[in-house]
């Protein structure tokens, strides 16, 4: 089915490890990007990108990193986690900025243990 | 700044019609979304509005007013399934979304 997927759902991992999130959209949607989201605040934009290899900051970008080498995937890493990186990770594409709405894969519950 | 409003919480009755608002603080107003999204799971589109007035879409409707900075979501015929967070959001001048915290909709029987 067509959709946009992310893995994992859930996952526990410790202060200091690298952690990676992925997300696929079958699509092909120029544009996807990666949220956060916490108890009491809006959807917070990590990085965004508008097609292969290009990618760009958020509003809280530090200590994350992105990648968009294929249209279809585009991985969110941490490189070194801290606790305040728990959180739950939410993919989105959309078709252009404009006009458009986003639609959101179904999120990974990130714990930093 | 860039801000959005909207209340915490509301509670309405299965039936019944709940009207919720939103006011926002958004340079280079581009349009206004609204998503929903239910406990545990991702956001889902509901509407978008550029131009004032009111947009309906079956049991669901939202308004626009671009000179008041306000909008409100309206809900008909409540079911229980409407229990769910309503997020509103805001387009800026450079396409970038400014999300409300949302509010979380309660439906009693």
């Amino acid at each position: 089915d067509a959709g946009i997927t992310q893995s994992p759902r859930y996952k526990i991992t410790e202060t200091g490890r690298q952690v990676t999130l992925m997300c696929h959209q079958t699509w092909s949607h120029s544009y996807m990007f990666w949220y956060r989201q916490d108890l009491g605040h809006g959807l917070r934009l990590i990085y965004y990108s508008a097609a292969a290899d290009i990618t760009d900051k958020g509003e809280v970008p530090d200590g994350y990193v992105v990648s968009r080498s294929k249209t279809e995937n585009f991985p969110l890493t941490l490189e070194s986690a801290t606790r305040s990186q728990t959180s739950v990770y939410f993919c989105a594409s959309s078709e252009r900025l404009y006009n458009q709405p986003q639609h959101f894969g179904d999120g990974t519950r990130l714990s930093i243990l | 700044g860039q801000n959005i409003d909207q209340p915490t919480e509301m509670t309405a009755t299965e039936g019944a019609i709940v009207q919720i608002n939103c006011t926002y603080q958004t340079s280079g107003f581009n349009g206004l979304f609204w998503y929903q999204q239910h406990a545990g799971e991702a956001p889902t589109f509901l509407s978008y509005n550029v131009l004032d007035g009111l947009e309906e879409k079956g049991r669901f409707s939202s308004f626009l007013s671009r000179s008041k900075g306000y909008s409100y979501l309206l809900l008909k015929e409540l079911q229980m399934k409407d229990s769910a967070s309503y997020l509103c959001v805001s387009m800026d001048s450079n396409y970038q979304l400014i999300w409300g915290a949302g509010t979380k909709l309660i439906i009693k029987p």
